[in-house]
């Protein structure tokens, strides 16, 4: 079943600002992960937050985790057109680590 | 060096038919995964095998099936396609736990079109 309900659906910005996505659970989980996927390519790993965790960074990437209103948020900053691409997160359950994936925020940063 | 490679990239098939896609990882990852994305983008898992042992199976029509001969390979065939099959197959990678901060490695995916 669907976990992660990614927020908004869709994000246009300008280059240079920057760009919040948000995400919330359902059930409790191991880890947290964000991936990007650009149109017509496979996904890839941008961060990871353990559920013990509430905040990480990465270059422009910063996440946050608030496991009592199961969210999370994914903040990249100074935006640049190469940004677009749809972003998902996802969350790790169980022994088995599966990662259940959001519906994803598709992400246009306009030159 | 291709990390995950999924063959062939592009399937287009008549309804009815078999066939199958293969997926092979160089990383020394113990964990493979088939996902399913839809025209709508959503991904949905289907499988995971852990050092060739079958650890996730999702509810999944048993017309398909994953096959892992080894930890490195794990592909999946289809049985008698179906119009509702047609999306894009990702083949996917990762170390257990994952805690360790690398998450999964994806392939560039399979885009299967059934007519």
């Amino acid at each position: 079943s669907q976990q992660g309900e990614e927020d908004p659906q869709a994000l246009s910005i300008q280059e240079g600002e920057n760009a919040t996505m948000n995400c919330s659970y359902k059930t409790s989980i191991n880890n947290l992960q964000w991936y990007r996927q650009n149109s017509g390519r496979g996904l890839v790993h941008l961060i990871l937050i353990r559920s013990n965790e509430r905040e990480k960074h990465s270059g422009r990437l910063r996440v946050t985790l608030d496991t009592s209103k199961k969210s999370s948020s994914l903040l990249i900053t100074a935006s640049r057109a190469a940004d677009t691409a749809s972003y998902f997160c996802a969350t790790a359950q169980g022994g088995s680590e599966k990662l259940v994936f959001g519906k994803g925020t598709k992400l246009t940063v306009n030159p | 060096d291709t990390a995950v490679s999924q063959t062939p990239k592009y399937l287009v098939t008549q309804m009815g038919n078999d066939k199958s896609i293969k997926c092979e990882q160089n990383l020394g990852h113990d964990t493979m995964y088939w996902y399913k994305q839809d025209s709508k983008k959503f991904l949905k898992i289907m499988f995971s095998y852990n050092n060739k042992e079958l650890i996730i199976n999702e509810t999944v029509p048993n017309r398909f099936s994953p096959k892992s001969p080894d930890k490195a390979h794990l592909n999946l065939h289809i049985n008698s396609l179906e119009l509702g099959d047609s999306a894009v197959y990702f083949c996917a990678s990762s170390r257990l736990p994952s805690a360790g901060g690398a998450g999964y490695t994806f392939g560039s995916g399979t885009r299967l079109t059934v007519v």
